[in-house]
Formats: C-alpha cells, structure tokens, sequence
C-alpha cells in the first residue's frame, strides 16, 4: 500500500496562472479532503468529498475547485493562483476499510509545498 | 461551530523531560478528540484518539484523557526524547451525522527536544 500520494512535492508558480494538485489513495477510502496549512493556523479544510461524484466545501473553498471522478482520485484545482494561496496542501483520505478502521482517522499525504509569486 | 484551542509554542524541553501540551475544545454533542503528529518534511499521522468521556488515549508512550466536565484533553508523556520534536495537533471529529470526516484542527504546537 502507498498510502495518499501527492505530487507535485514542491511548486512556483506566478499569479494568475492555473495549476492542478493531484491527490490518490490506494485503501478504497470513502471519504478524501483537501486542507491547507499557514503558519499559526493549523489546518483548515479546503473540500471534500464523500464517494465518487460527490463534493463539497469546507472552511476555505474560495479560488480552489475539486472533481472526483474515481474513488482513487481527488485533484485540487487552482484556477487563478494568488500570493494568498500560498502554503503547503495536504490530501487526506478516511474510511471504513473492511479492517476496523474508522472514518475519523484521517491518512495523510506528504503534502505539496505551493509558493505563488 | 466546533474549535480547537491549545497551548502556543514552541515547546523547548530537555530529553527526558516531562511533557504537557493543553487543549480545550468546543464542540455540540459529543465529539471524538485526537492528536495528529506532523514529523519534520512529513504529513500528519495520528498519535491517539480518545472516542468518549473519561477514555484515555495512548500510544508511544504518549497519553491523553478525554474530560468532558473540563472540555479538555490535554497531552502528555513522561519521558520525552529528541525523536519527539514535530508539531502536535488536538483536533475533533463531530463524531454525529455520519461527519466524522470532518476534523477541526488546533494550530499545533511545536516541541523541540534537546539532548
């Protein structure tokens, strides 16, 4: 199993350019969230999504879209980067798994570390 | 909305040292509590979780216990070693609507430990 995989690891981009972060996980998970991470802010949630189809907002969904098109895959989408999107973004996926686990226990992915200029 | 608050960093201590790092939260109903560990260039694993009133979560020496009357659960560990330095998260899960999806997260503290 690897786990939640992200690429790009590390991204510059200038603003107004458009971007696409990509997120999948391996365990057949339900449930796959996006959050970013700013200094003295811990994590805030993006989107999510709860199956394939289904998306929603979170807490900071504004310049960001999402898809998901496949239980694997959940993009993150950024149409016009600005200096304010700046920060490291972190995929997250939880489910029931067939093997105890819980939908509260989030796996994370490495995380992208995206800087718009 | 539900929160998360903990105690602001960083944290410096000296190997075996004891720590404590506070959080309180506030949430309806009654929530799952967790604390996230993020590692140096890594993302967020769990450390433990505590599901009800009076449980106590545990793992790698580390524990915390889940106060309902206090609306706290505050992490500690006896013996800390230079392998802990990372950045702890307290965070909650709505744990009602079938959201347990959804965490709320603290702002994370950092723990340096010194040898």
């Amino acid at each position: 199993n690897a786990g939640v995989t992200q690429t790009p690891k590390f991204q510059v981009l200038k603003t107004g350019q458009s971007m696409t972060l990509q997120c999948a996980q391996d365990m057949n998970h339900e449930y796959m969230s996006w959050y970013r991470q700013d200094p003295g802010m811990g994590l805030r949630l993006i989107h999510y999504s709860v199956g394939a189809g289904i998306t929603d907002q979170g807490e900071v969904p504004n310049g960001y879209n999402v898809s998901r098109s496949t239980t694997e895959d959940f993009p993150l989408r950024l149409l016009s980067a600005a200096p304010s999107q700046t920060s490291v973004y972190f995929c997250a996926s939880s489910g029931w798994g067939g093997s105890g686990l819980t939908t509260d226990t989030q796996y994370f992915g490495p995380g992208t570390r995206l800087t718009v200029l | 909305g539900n929160s998360v608050t903990q105690m602001e960093g960083p944290v410096t201590l000296s190997e075996e040292a004891f720590l404590t790092i506070n959080c309180t939260y506030t949430a309806t109903g009654y929530p799952s509590l967790f604390w996230y560990v993020q590692y140096p260039g890594e993302g967020l694993q769990l450390l433990l979780k505590a599901t009800k009133a009076d449980d106590k979560g545990s793992n790698k020496g580390f524990e915390a216990t889940y106060r309902k009357e206090t609306t706290s659960f505050h992490l500690e560990k006896g013996s800390v070693q230079v392998s802990d330095s990372a950045v702890y998260f307290c965070a909650l899960s709505p744990n009602s609507g079938g959201s347990n999806y959804k965490l709320t997260f603290g702002k994370g503290t950092l723990l340096t430990v010194n040898p």
